[in-house]
Formats: C-alpha cells, sequence, structure tokens
C-alpha cells in the first residue's frame, strides 16, 4: 500500500529565510510521482512542484526545490526566501505513473507560518 | 483562460438528505477528480471520471457517487447524509487521465450536514 508521511503538524520560519517541509513516502511501485501542494485559507490547492521517480535531478521552480532522496523515500521541499504569503497549509502527495487514472494520496499537512 | 469551478461553494444539510454537488473543468480538460478534506481524515480520493467514465474509485460507501457529462462537467452525489460527511469536498480537473498529467484543483465546496 502506498503512504505519506509529513511529521510536522506546523512550522515557524522568518521572512526571507528559507525553510524545509518534510515528506517521506512508502510504495512498492517502481514509477510513481511526487508533488507538492500548498493549500491557503480559501481552500484551493494549488500546485508547487512535481518529481518523478525515474528523474535524475531535483526538481525546481522558482523559490521551490524538491529534495529527492530515493533511497531514503524522501520527497522534502525546500522554500527559499520565505514570504508573509507562502503562510498556508502544505501537502506533499504521491500516486502511481504506470496505471491509468488519478488516485492521488496526500500527507496530513504541514501548516506553515511565515513571520515578519 | 478559466480555472475550474465548483457549486455551491457553501452548503448547509441535514441528516438523512441527500445533496449533489457539481464541478466545471477547465475547458479542454476530461478528467475531474474528487476529493473529500476533513480535519480527522485529511484529504482522500473519492473517484476519477475520464471521457464520462469513472476510471478510479477510492474507499468510501456506495452513498458517494457520481457521473461526468459530454461537456466534461462533473457531479457527485451523497445521498443519505451523516454528520461525518461534513467536509470540503474539491475537485481537480487534467487534461489527460494520469500519468504525469498535472491536476488544477477547484476553490471547493464546504458542506456542513447538521
Amino acid at each position: 500500500a502506498q503512504k505519506i508521511t509529513q511529521t510536522q503538524p506546523g512550522m515557524f520560519v522568518q521572512e526571507k529565510e528559507a525553510v524545509t517541509l518534510d515528506c517521506t513516502y512508502d510504495t512498492s511501485d517502481p514509477s510513481y510521482g511526487l508533488f507538492w501542494y500548498k493549500q491557503p485559507s480559501s481552500g484551493e490547492m494549488i500546485f508547487l512542484i512535481y518529481q518523478g521517480s525515474y528523474d535524475q535531478q531535483n526538481a525546481t521552480e522558482g523559490r521551490y526545490s524538491l529534495n529527492f532522496q530515493k533511497a531514503r523515500k524522501s520527497a522534502n521541499l525546500v522554500i527559499s526566501a520565505s514570504q508573509l504569503g507562502d503562510s498556508a497549509m502544505y501537502f506533499c502527495a504521491m500516486r502511481r505513473l504506470n496505471t491509468g487514472g488519478f488516485k492521488t494520496i496526500f500527507g496530513a499537512g504541514t501548516r506553515l507560518f511565515v513571520k515578519a | 483562460k478559466a480555472g475550474v469551478t465548483q457549486t455551491p461553494r457553501y452548503l448547509i444539510k441535514t441528516r438523512g438528505q441527500q445533496v449533489t454537488l457539481s464541478c466545471s473543468p477547465i475547458s479542454g480538460h476530461r478528467s475531474v477528480s474528487w476529493y473529500q478534506q476533513t480535519p480527522g481524515q485529511g484529504l482522500q480520493f473519492l473517484f476519477e471520471y475520464f471521457s464520462e467514465t469513472q476510471r478510479n474509485k477510492g474507499n468510501f460507501p456506495g452513498r458517494f457517487s457520481g457521473r461526468q457529462f459530454s461537456n466534461s462537467r462533473s457531479e457527485m452525489n451523497v445521498s443519505t447524509l451523516e454528520l461525518g460527511d461534513s467536509a470540503l469536498y474539491l475537485c481537480a480537473s487534467s487534461r489527460t487521465s494520469g500519468g504525469i498529467s498535472e491536476q488544477y484543483f477547484g476553490p471547493g465546496t464546504r458542506l456542513t450536514v447538521t
């Protein structure tokens, strides 16, 4: 069975500093995708970054980077130069890539608070 | 380009009633997935529709059902509502089904069952 674990219920970071949000996963599938989403208080899920299990390099999208350590089954999100607008819930998610359809599983989430 | 829209945004129902939620995907997207988000269970996959066919289903009772129309709009229905059905229901659309296709989420429908 697939599982996503986010062990940090809440995190604080000072504005303009970097922060790492942890995510570990468990799957027996060789082909899978890892995703990070941001959910502001408005409720809408915003896609941030994607990492495929066969990707050799860590994914980056602007201020977001994904620290992918396949052997350790971890996919931590790094946000550089935090901004006040980064305060939100962050979810790590995973789904199989070698089967049709979406059946994404999500972690419990980490609430990030950015302090001015 | 318009995003994913969900109606209604807020809904209050009584136990035992039924409810229908609607999701309009981004133009050109043929896959619509539904998720339930609660404080206790987090985000859970309900089902996915692609080209009017259900492709995947999560572990929810038969009271939860859905359908997709030829224009890709989707509805989900919950019959015989229970207090535990109170949740934020999110739908997400994608151009194709599965793979590395990116899913775009709507703002959600917040359902309260009293």
